[in-house]
């Protein structure tokens, strides 16, 4: 089956550490994006990337950071510089980024606390 | 900017009642229209979409219709279950090209037997 896997589910990490969470799809999607998910907020974007090697900082990037060495791979890292990064995190897919009805397909989300 | 204003919650509802979720939204141009759900601990899914003015969009007894002249996008369930137990997201997306979905903070159902 086709999709977008995260892992792990749940992830805690210490202040001061920087932790990296995965993101991989089967789709053959061009494009990736991480979203932050907090409590009765909606989604905010935090990276996206159009194609393998290539990421554009989205509204929230400060603190975080990513690569895309491969179509299906597309990895955050949490770094000790985000300030308050207990959140749940998103991944999502789309096939292309042009096109008006792009659907984008998300993965299940990885919750990350910090202790 | 871009934004989606949706109605708050929590939405508490007996089962077989009626569902509106008030969606109005701000954007340039022509925008597409989503609502996503998600049910608890797991990721987004789309429910529906529609991708220009008087679109309907439907999928498992959910209905959305694009209102240019309201800028609305009110998501409609006739008959709700316990199974629709969720938090709903609207989003836009703006004009061709564009890749960033602007997401409304999202409405959670509860659906009472």
């Amino acid at each position: 089956d086709g999709g977008i896997t995260q892992s792990p589910k749940y992830l805690f990490r210490k202040e001061g550490q920087n932790v990296t969470l995965s993101c991989e799809q089967n789709l053959n999607h061009d494009a990736m994006y991480w979203y932050r998910q907090d409590p009765g907020q909606g989604l905010r974007l935090i990276y996206y990337s159009q194609i393998v090697n290539d990421f554009q900082k989205g509204d929230i990037a400060e603190g975080y950071s990513v690569s895309r060495e491969k179509k299906e791979s597309f990895p955050l890292t949490v770094t000790s510089a985000q300030k308050n990064p207990t959140a749940f995190y998103l991944c999502a897919s789309t096939r292309g980024l042009a096109g008006r009805s792009e659907t984008q397909y998300f993965g299940p989300g990885t919750r990350l606390t910090v202790l | 900017g871009d934004s989606v204003t949706q109605m708050e919650g929590p939405v508490t509802l007996s089962e077989e009642a009626f569902l509106t979720i008030n969606c109005t939204y701000t954007a340039t141009g022509y925008p597409s229209l989503f609502w996503y759900v998600q049910y608890p601990g797991e990721g987004l899914q789309l429910l529906l979409k529609a991708t220009k003015a008087d679109d309907k969009g439907s999928n498992k007894g959910f209905e959305a219709t694009y209102r240019k002249e309201t800028t609305s996008f009110h998501l409609e369930k006739g008959s709700v279950q316990v199974s629709d137990s969720a938090v709903y997201f609207c989003a836009l997306l703006s004009g061709a090209g564009s890749y960033q979905l602007t997401f409304g903070k999202g409405t959670k159902l509860s659906v009472i037997p």
